[in-house]
């Protein structure tokens, strides 16, 4: 199906394990973000790309890394995942930046608990 | 401080009813203003645009205040299947930030 999707959807990993988490869209949109929320918090910002071998970080990218290299992917990985990073992702894809057509399109999740 | 502030609710609406609620942002040079809907935890779509001027689309009406820095959402006629949670984000730099959201129940 067209659109943009995400894997695995639920995971369950160990502190100090390695973690990546897909995301996958067929749309061709340039832009590509990750976030993650938690109660009590909207969604913030991890990390983000503007185009294929194009990443930045955005307000919580510790602990996180990134690639990109190729338009319709974006993995995140964790390094070593701690406790604090349990929560809930979400990879988003935009094809423009520009003002009130700035809509990002999410995927549907990766509940990621940390042991 | 955060950059948007929400009031959490719920807010619990019988069918029918008209409720709103606003957001609150902090960043002054803020340049674009959305409203975002969220069922139970499953992925934010976008609910609309917020302009200068205010803008309705069907039964919603978004308006903006830049002066006091607030987005206000009003939901008329309810529908139970308005039930779901508002984010308010608001957009600088070309990065969103998003409000922790506002619950609605709408109630038969």
């Amino acid at each position: 199906d067209a659109g943009i999707t995400q894997s695995p959807r639920y995971k369950i990993t160990e502190t100090g394990r390695q973690v990546t988490l897909m995301c996958h869209q067929t749309w061709s949109h340039s832009y590509m973000f990750w976030y993650r929320q938690d109660l009590g918090h909207g969604l913030r910002l991890i990390y983000y790309s503007a185009a294929a071998d194009i990443t930045d970080k955005g307000e919580v990218p510790d602990g996180y890394v990134v690639s990109r290299s190729k338009t319709e992917n974006f993995p995140l990985t964790l390094e070593s995942a701690t406790r604090s990073q349990t929560s809930v992702y979400f990879c988003a894809s935009s094809d423009s930046l520009a003002g009130t057509y700035n809509e990002q399109f999410f995927g549907p999740g990766t509940r990621l608990t940390v042991l | 401080r955060k950059e948007v502030e929400q009031d959490p609710g719920p807010f619990n609406v019988p069918e029918g009813a008209t409720v709103a609620f606003n957001c609150t942002y902090s960043n002054s040079a803020s340049q674009s203003f959305f409203w975002y809907r969220q069922d139970c935890r499953k992925e934010p779509k976008l609910l609309m645009s917020v302009y200068s001027s205010g803008n309705e689309d069907g039964r919603f009406t978004a308006q903006l205040n830049r002066a006091s820095q607030y987005i206000s959402l009003l939901i008329r006629d309810s529908k139970l299947s308005d039930s779901a949670t508002y984010l308010c984000v608001v957009m600088y730099d070309y990065k969103l930030s998003f409000g922790a959201g506002t619950t609605v129940t709408v109630r038969a």
